[in-house]
């Protein structure tokens, strides 16, 4: 089976740099995904890491190490839209397994 | 460009009713379709995944079940809801080999009295 671990609540300011941390435990790893969730809504798909390495799509970035079993999600210049929950996800052939969640809350 | 439609929105059911959500994708052909549940404030648990039609994968041994009838077609039922049914019910789709991008449809809300 799989186990992920990612902080439960992170608060920071507007215009703050914010790492959301996911670690897992897991057989037949192909990647980490993430994806955020605004309260009431669906989850948005936002990046994916295949391979070990740094991904950047405009202020989010997220980062892959397989030998470490760790992946974590940056979020920069943070605005208030950023509210939201963040999931980690691992990917094996046919499916994701998510995380438990990390919201995320910005203050003015 | 791919759309995926969820009904009903939310939906309030007595304990032992019978459930059918519905779900479809337009805009692609062959996909991978998923069925999710999500409790309040936690994180989704993947109930069903179908790779095409008339395959269905099971997650979690529960009394729910999964139906795939068509290509772009997606159905979850259940012939007598349990109360710990309760919760908001994703339906997803991703291109085959992509299954690290899914695209979530709006969900039902589902609470069982």
């Amino acid at each position: 089976g799989q186990s992920l671990e990612q902080p439960s609540e992170v608060t920071a300011v507007e215009g703050a740099i914010v790492q959301i941390n996911c670690t897992y435990q897991t057989s037949g790893f192909y990647g980490l995904s993430w994806y955020q969730q605004h309260d009431g809504g669906a989850p948005t798909f936002l990046s994916y890491n295949g391979l070990d390495g740094l991904e950047e799509t405009g202020r989010f970035s997220s980062f892959l190490s397989r030998s470490d079993s760790y992946g974590y999600l940056l979020l920069q210049e943070l605005q208030m839209k950023d509210s939201a929950s963040y999931f980690c996800a691992v990917r094996d052939d046919y499916k994701l397994s998510f995380g438990a969640g990390t919201t995320v809350t910005v203050r003015a | 460009s791919q759309t995926i439609h969820q009904w009903p929105a939310t939906l309030v059911q007595p304990v032992g009713s019978p459930l059918s959500l519905e779900c479809t994708v337009e805009g692609t052909s062959n996909p991978n379709l998923y069925w999710y549940r999500q409790a309040a404030g936690r994180g989704l648990q993947l109930l069903f995944y179908s790779v095409g039609i008339g395959q269905i994968s099971s997650e979690v041994p529960q009394n729910l079940s999964a139906s795939r009838p068509q290509d772009r077609q997606f159905i979850l039922s259940s012939k007598k809801l349990l109360l710990s049914d309760s919760g908001f019910y994703l339906c997803a789709w991703s291109e085959d080999g992509a299954v690290h991008e899914q695209y979530f449809g709006p969900g039902t809300r589902l609470t069982v009295t």
